[in-house]
């Protein structure tokens, strides 16, 4: 079985201030490991996605997220937030030959002006 | 850019009745999933769909519910007889394919929400 937890259920960033996301995940085998985020009244977004290579993944936006397995960890951050960032970002786990993700329970995102 | 959407993006129900949630996946997608979000809780795989019948269900996914693909556009979610705990956010997402040792990108549409009273 596969889980993910992410620590925090709110984290309040000043506008242009770094944010790191803590996402951290078990599982028994081999994970895929994504981002998404959700902005008010839409569907969910993918931002970025570990699936192999590279621990260090660029998505979209100016986010950025490292895997680091010995942590079991997929921590997402951002050099500089702007309001625009405001939003609910989920991590989730899916794994070799199980195409369905495993969410955690989201981390909203406010951007202080 | 191509989009999943779903409709109702609310539906409000009396216990007991049914509902049909419905979903149109991205054209040329091959697999459908079902998710749902209960407020203030995880997001949750309820079933994934190829080929014109379910791949894999959840523990969540009982009796009660059913998918269907009825034409080459829609994906519907049936809720045969709705209960106060199904009150939720339901996702609806698709991939262009699965392959062996490759996770595809599954896009999402904006839920349903639906409430039963």
């Amino acid at each position: 079985a596969q889980s993910v937890t992410q620590l925090d259920s709110q984290v309040p960033v000043f506008e242009e201030a770094p944010v790191e996301l803590r996402c951290n995940y078990s599982s028994s085998v081999s994970v895929y490991l994504f981002w998404y985020v959700q902005y008010p009244n839409q569907g969910l977004q993918l931002l970025l996605k570990y699936l192999s290579g590279s621990t260090l993944v660029k998505g979209i936006n100016g986010f950025e997220a490292e895997f680091n397995k010995s942590q079991t960890s997929f921590h997402l951050r951002k050099p500089s937030v702007h309001i625009s960032d405001t939003a609910e970002y989920f991590c989730a786990v899916s794994s070799f030959g199980n195409e369905k993700l495993t969410f955690g329970t989201g981390t909203r995102l406010t951007i202080i002006p | 850019e191509p989009e999943v959407t779903q409709t109702p993006s609310h539906q409000v129900t009396q216990m007991g009745q049914e509902v049909i949630l419905r979903c149109v996946p991205i054209s040329n997608h091959l697999y459908f999933y079902w998710y749902r979000q209960i407020l203030g809780q995880k997001v949750e795989f309820l079933v994934s769909f190829y080929n014109n019948e379910i791949s894999e269900k959840s523990e969540i996914f009982d009796d009660q519910f059913s998918v269907e693909r009825p034409d080459g556009s829609n994906f519907t979610l049936k809720i045969r007889s709705t209960k106060l705990e199904d009150s939720a956010m339901y996702f609806c997402a698709s991939s262009e394919r699965v392959s062996r040792g490759y996770q595809e990108t599954q896009y999402f549409g904006p839920g349903t929400r639906l409430l039963v009273l």
